[in-house]
């Protein structure tokens, strides 16, 4: 069965450094998605992304966030400049038709 | 507001027992409705979900699911659990039309006890 996949699964850098996140979706989806899940907390999302643009983000996601389909098969999440409040479960996810969203493993952040 | 209520963060139920974890959502018309779980350590995994049609939904794991508009709850449902249950389990939300973002509940987690 087709999956979402993502890498790295853990990732540690220093506040201040850029981060990409990979994401690779299920092959003939058209729909990506960005959500994150700080410890403790509920998932949240962060941006849609369809047809090559943007297609809604939340306030979350600010100037620091970037994304990115740089293939036919890869979806990346960028944060320009992580803050300590960055630290956060990442989930990519995707979706043929945009109702149903299968998600990722996660990227586990840490920002110290 | 929209919102999606899980009003029971823990739930303790012994294996074998019956469970139910209760959802209800607040949208103007009736969105999508899913199930995810999520195990310690690992992603999101849908369980079920509601676009229309037969109110009561079967799922994986032996889950399902009944919607009640009257209610405007999607509560989860399982005759007989398992230590494999164990987890974490989100009611979401997509708002009716497709391609929308995803909107969580807080969570119930689910603790399976000998």
């Amino acid at each position: 069965e087709p999956e979402v996949t993502q890498t790295p699964s853990h990732q540690v850098t220093q506040m201040g450094q850029e981060v990409i996140l990979r994401c690779v979706p299920i092959s003939n989806h058209l729909y990506f998605y960005w959500y994150r899940q700080i410890l403790g907390q509920k998932v949240e999302f962060l941006v849609s992304f369809y047809n090559n643009e943007i297609s809604e983000k939340s306030e979350i996601f600010d100037d620091q966030f970037s994304v990115e389909r740089p293939d036919g098969s890869n979806f990346t999440l960028k944060i320009r400049s992580t803050k300590l409040e960055d630290s956060a479960m990442y989930f990519c996810a995707s979706s043929a038709r945009g109702e149903t969203q299968y998600f990722g493993p996660g990227t586990r952040l840490l920002v110290l | 507001a929209q919102s999606v209520t899980q009003p029971d963060i823990h739930i303790t139920v012994s294996e074998g027992a019956s469970l139910e974890l209760r959802c209800n959502y607040s949208y103007g018309a009736t969105p999508y409705l899913f199930w995810y779980v999520q195990s310690p350590g690992q992603g999101l995994q849908l369980l079920l979900k509601y676009f229309s049609g037969d109110t009561l939904v079967q799922g994986i794991k032996g889950f399902e699911a009944e919607f009640k508009r009257s209610q405007s709850s999607f509560n989860l449902r399982k005759p007989s659990v398992h230590w494999s249950d164990a987890a974490e389990y989100f009611c979401a939300v997509v708002l009716s039309g497709g391609y929308q973002k995803v909107t969580f509940g807080t969570g119930t987690k689910l603790q399976v006890i000998p």
